[in-house]
């Protein structure tokens, strides 16, 4: 089965931080996805990649970056981390026309 | 704009009952339509999936009903149980690539 790591459980920060939230994945998917979780809203997607150094930006992706050096890799940059980026975040990887496999999910909060 | 619109938000099932959950979607080009189940503080796991050339899939208590023409599909768990006690997403997509998510629906089954 596909593994995706996130680097972090749970992270607090404070308003004005960047911050770096990981995902690895171990199964060479060229697909890799960065959706927030939010009560009420669902998942939104953030930023999506489908290559190295390819990002694409989804629904919402103010105030967010994205890197893709290696394959296995896909990291979520928030420049100057505010309060309304608290929220759970989620990484998912997918091949070809499958379903997604998630990540556990990073929650953060910004205080 | 939601592409996805799922129903109800919240869903109180007695145990042994029958769970059923509704999304419907817009764009016609969507040609995948998964089932996420999602138990607190983990990511969501794929469920079950179907494809617009089928108007069932049955995959243990776990049923996808598909009706093409109305642009809907829902979601069937009978003979409810306590463990299937989750938050359940529906999701779309082109290709399998990109997906569509709906805002979810928080289930419980009551013993």
């Amino acid at each position: 089965d596909v593994k995706v790591t996130q680097s972090s459980r749970y992270l607090v920060k404070r308003t004005g931080e960047k911050v770096f939230l990981e995902c690895v994945q171990d199964m060479d998917h060229e697909n890799m996805f960065w959706y927030r979780q939010d009560p009420g809203l669902g998942l939104r997607l953030i930023y999506f990649s489908y290559d190295v150094k390819m990002k694409e930006k989804g629904d919402i992706p103010e105030g967010y970056s994205v890197s893709r050096e290696k394959k296995e890799r896909f990291s979520l940059i928030l420049e100057s981390a505010s309060t309304n980026q608290t929220s759970m975040y989620l990484c998912a990887t997918n091949y070809r026309a499958r379903g997604y496999t998630f990540g556990s999910g990073t929650r953060l909060t910004v205080v | 704009q939601q592409q996805v619109k799922q129903s109800p938000q919240s869903l109180i099932v007695q145990k042994g009952g029958i769970s059923i959950i509704n999304c419907a979607y817009e764009n016609t080009a969507f040609d995948y339509f998964p089932w996420y189940q999602q138990f607190p503080g983990k990511g969501p796991a794929l469920l079950i999936a179907i494809r617009p050339d089928v108007s069932e899939k049955k995959e243990g208590r776990f049923t996808i009903s598909f009706n093409k023409s109305a642009k809907q599909f829902s979601l069937h768990i009978m003979d409810s149980q306590p463990g299937d006690s989750a938050t359940y997403f529906c999701a779309a997509s082109m290709s399998g690539n990109q997906f569509y998510f709906g805002t979810g629906t928080s289930l419980t089954v009551i013993p």
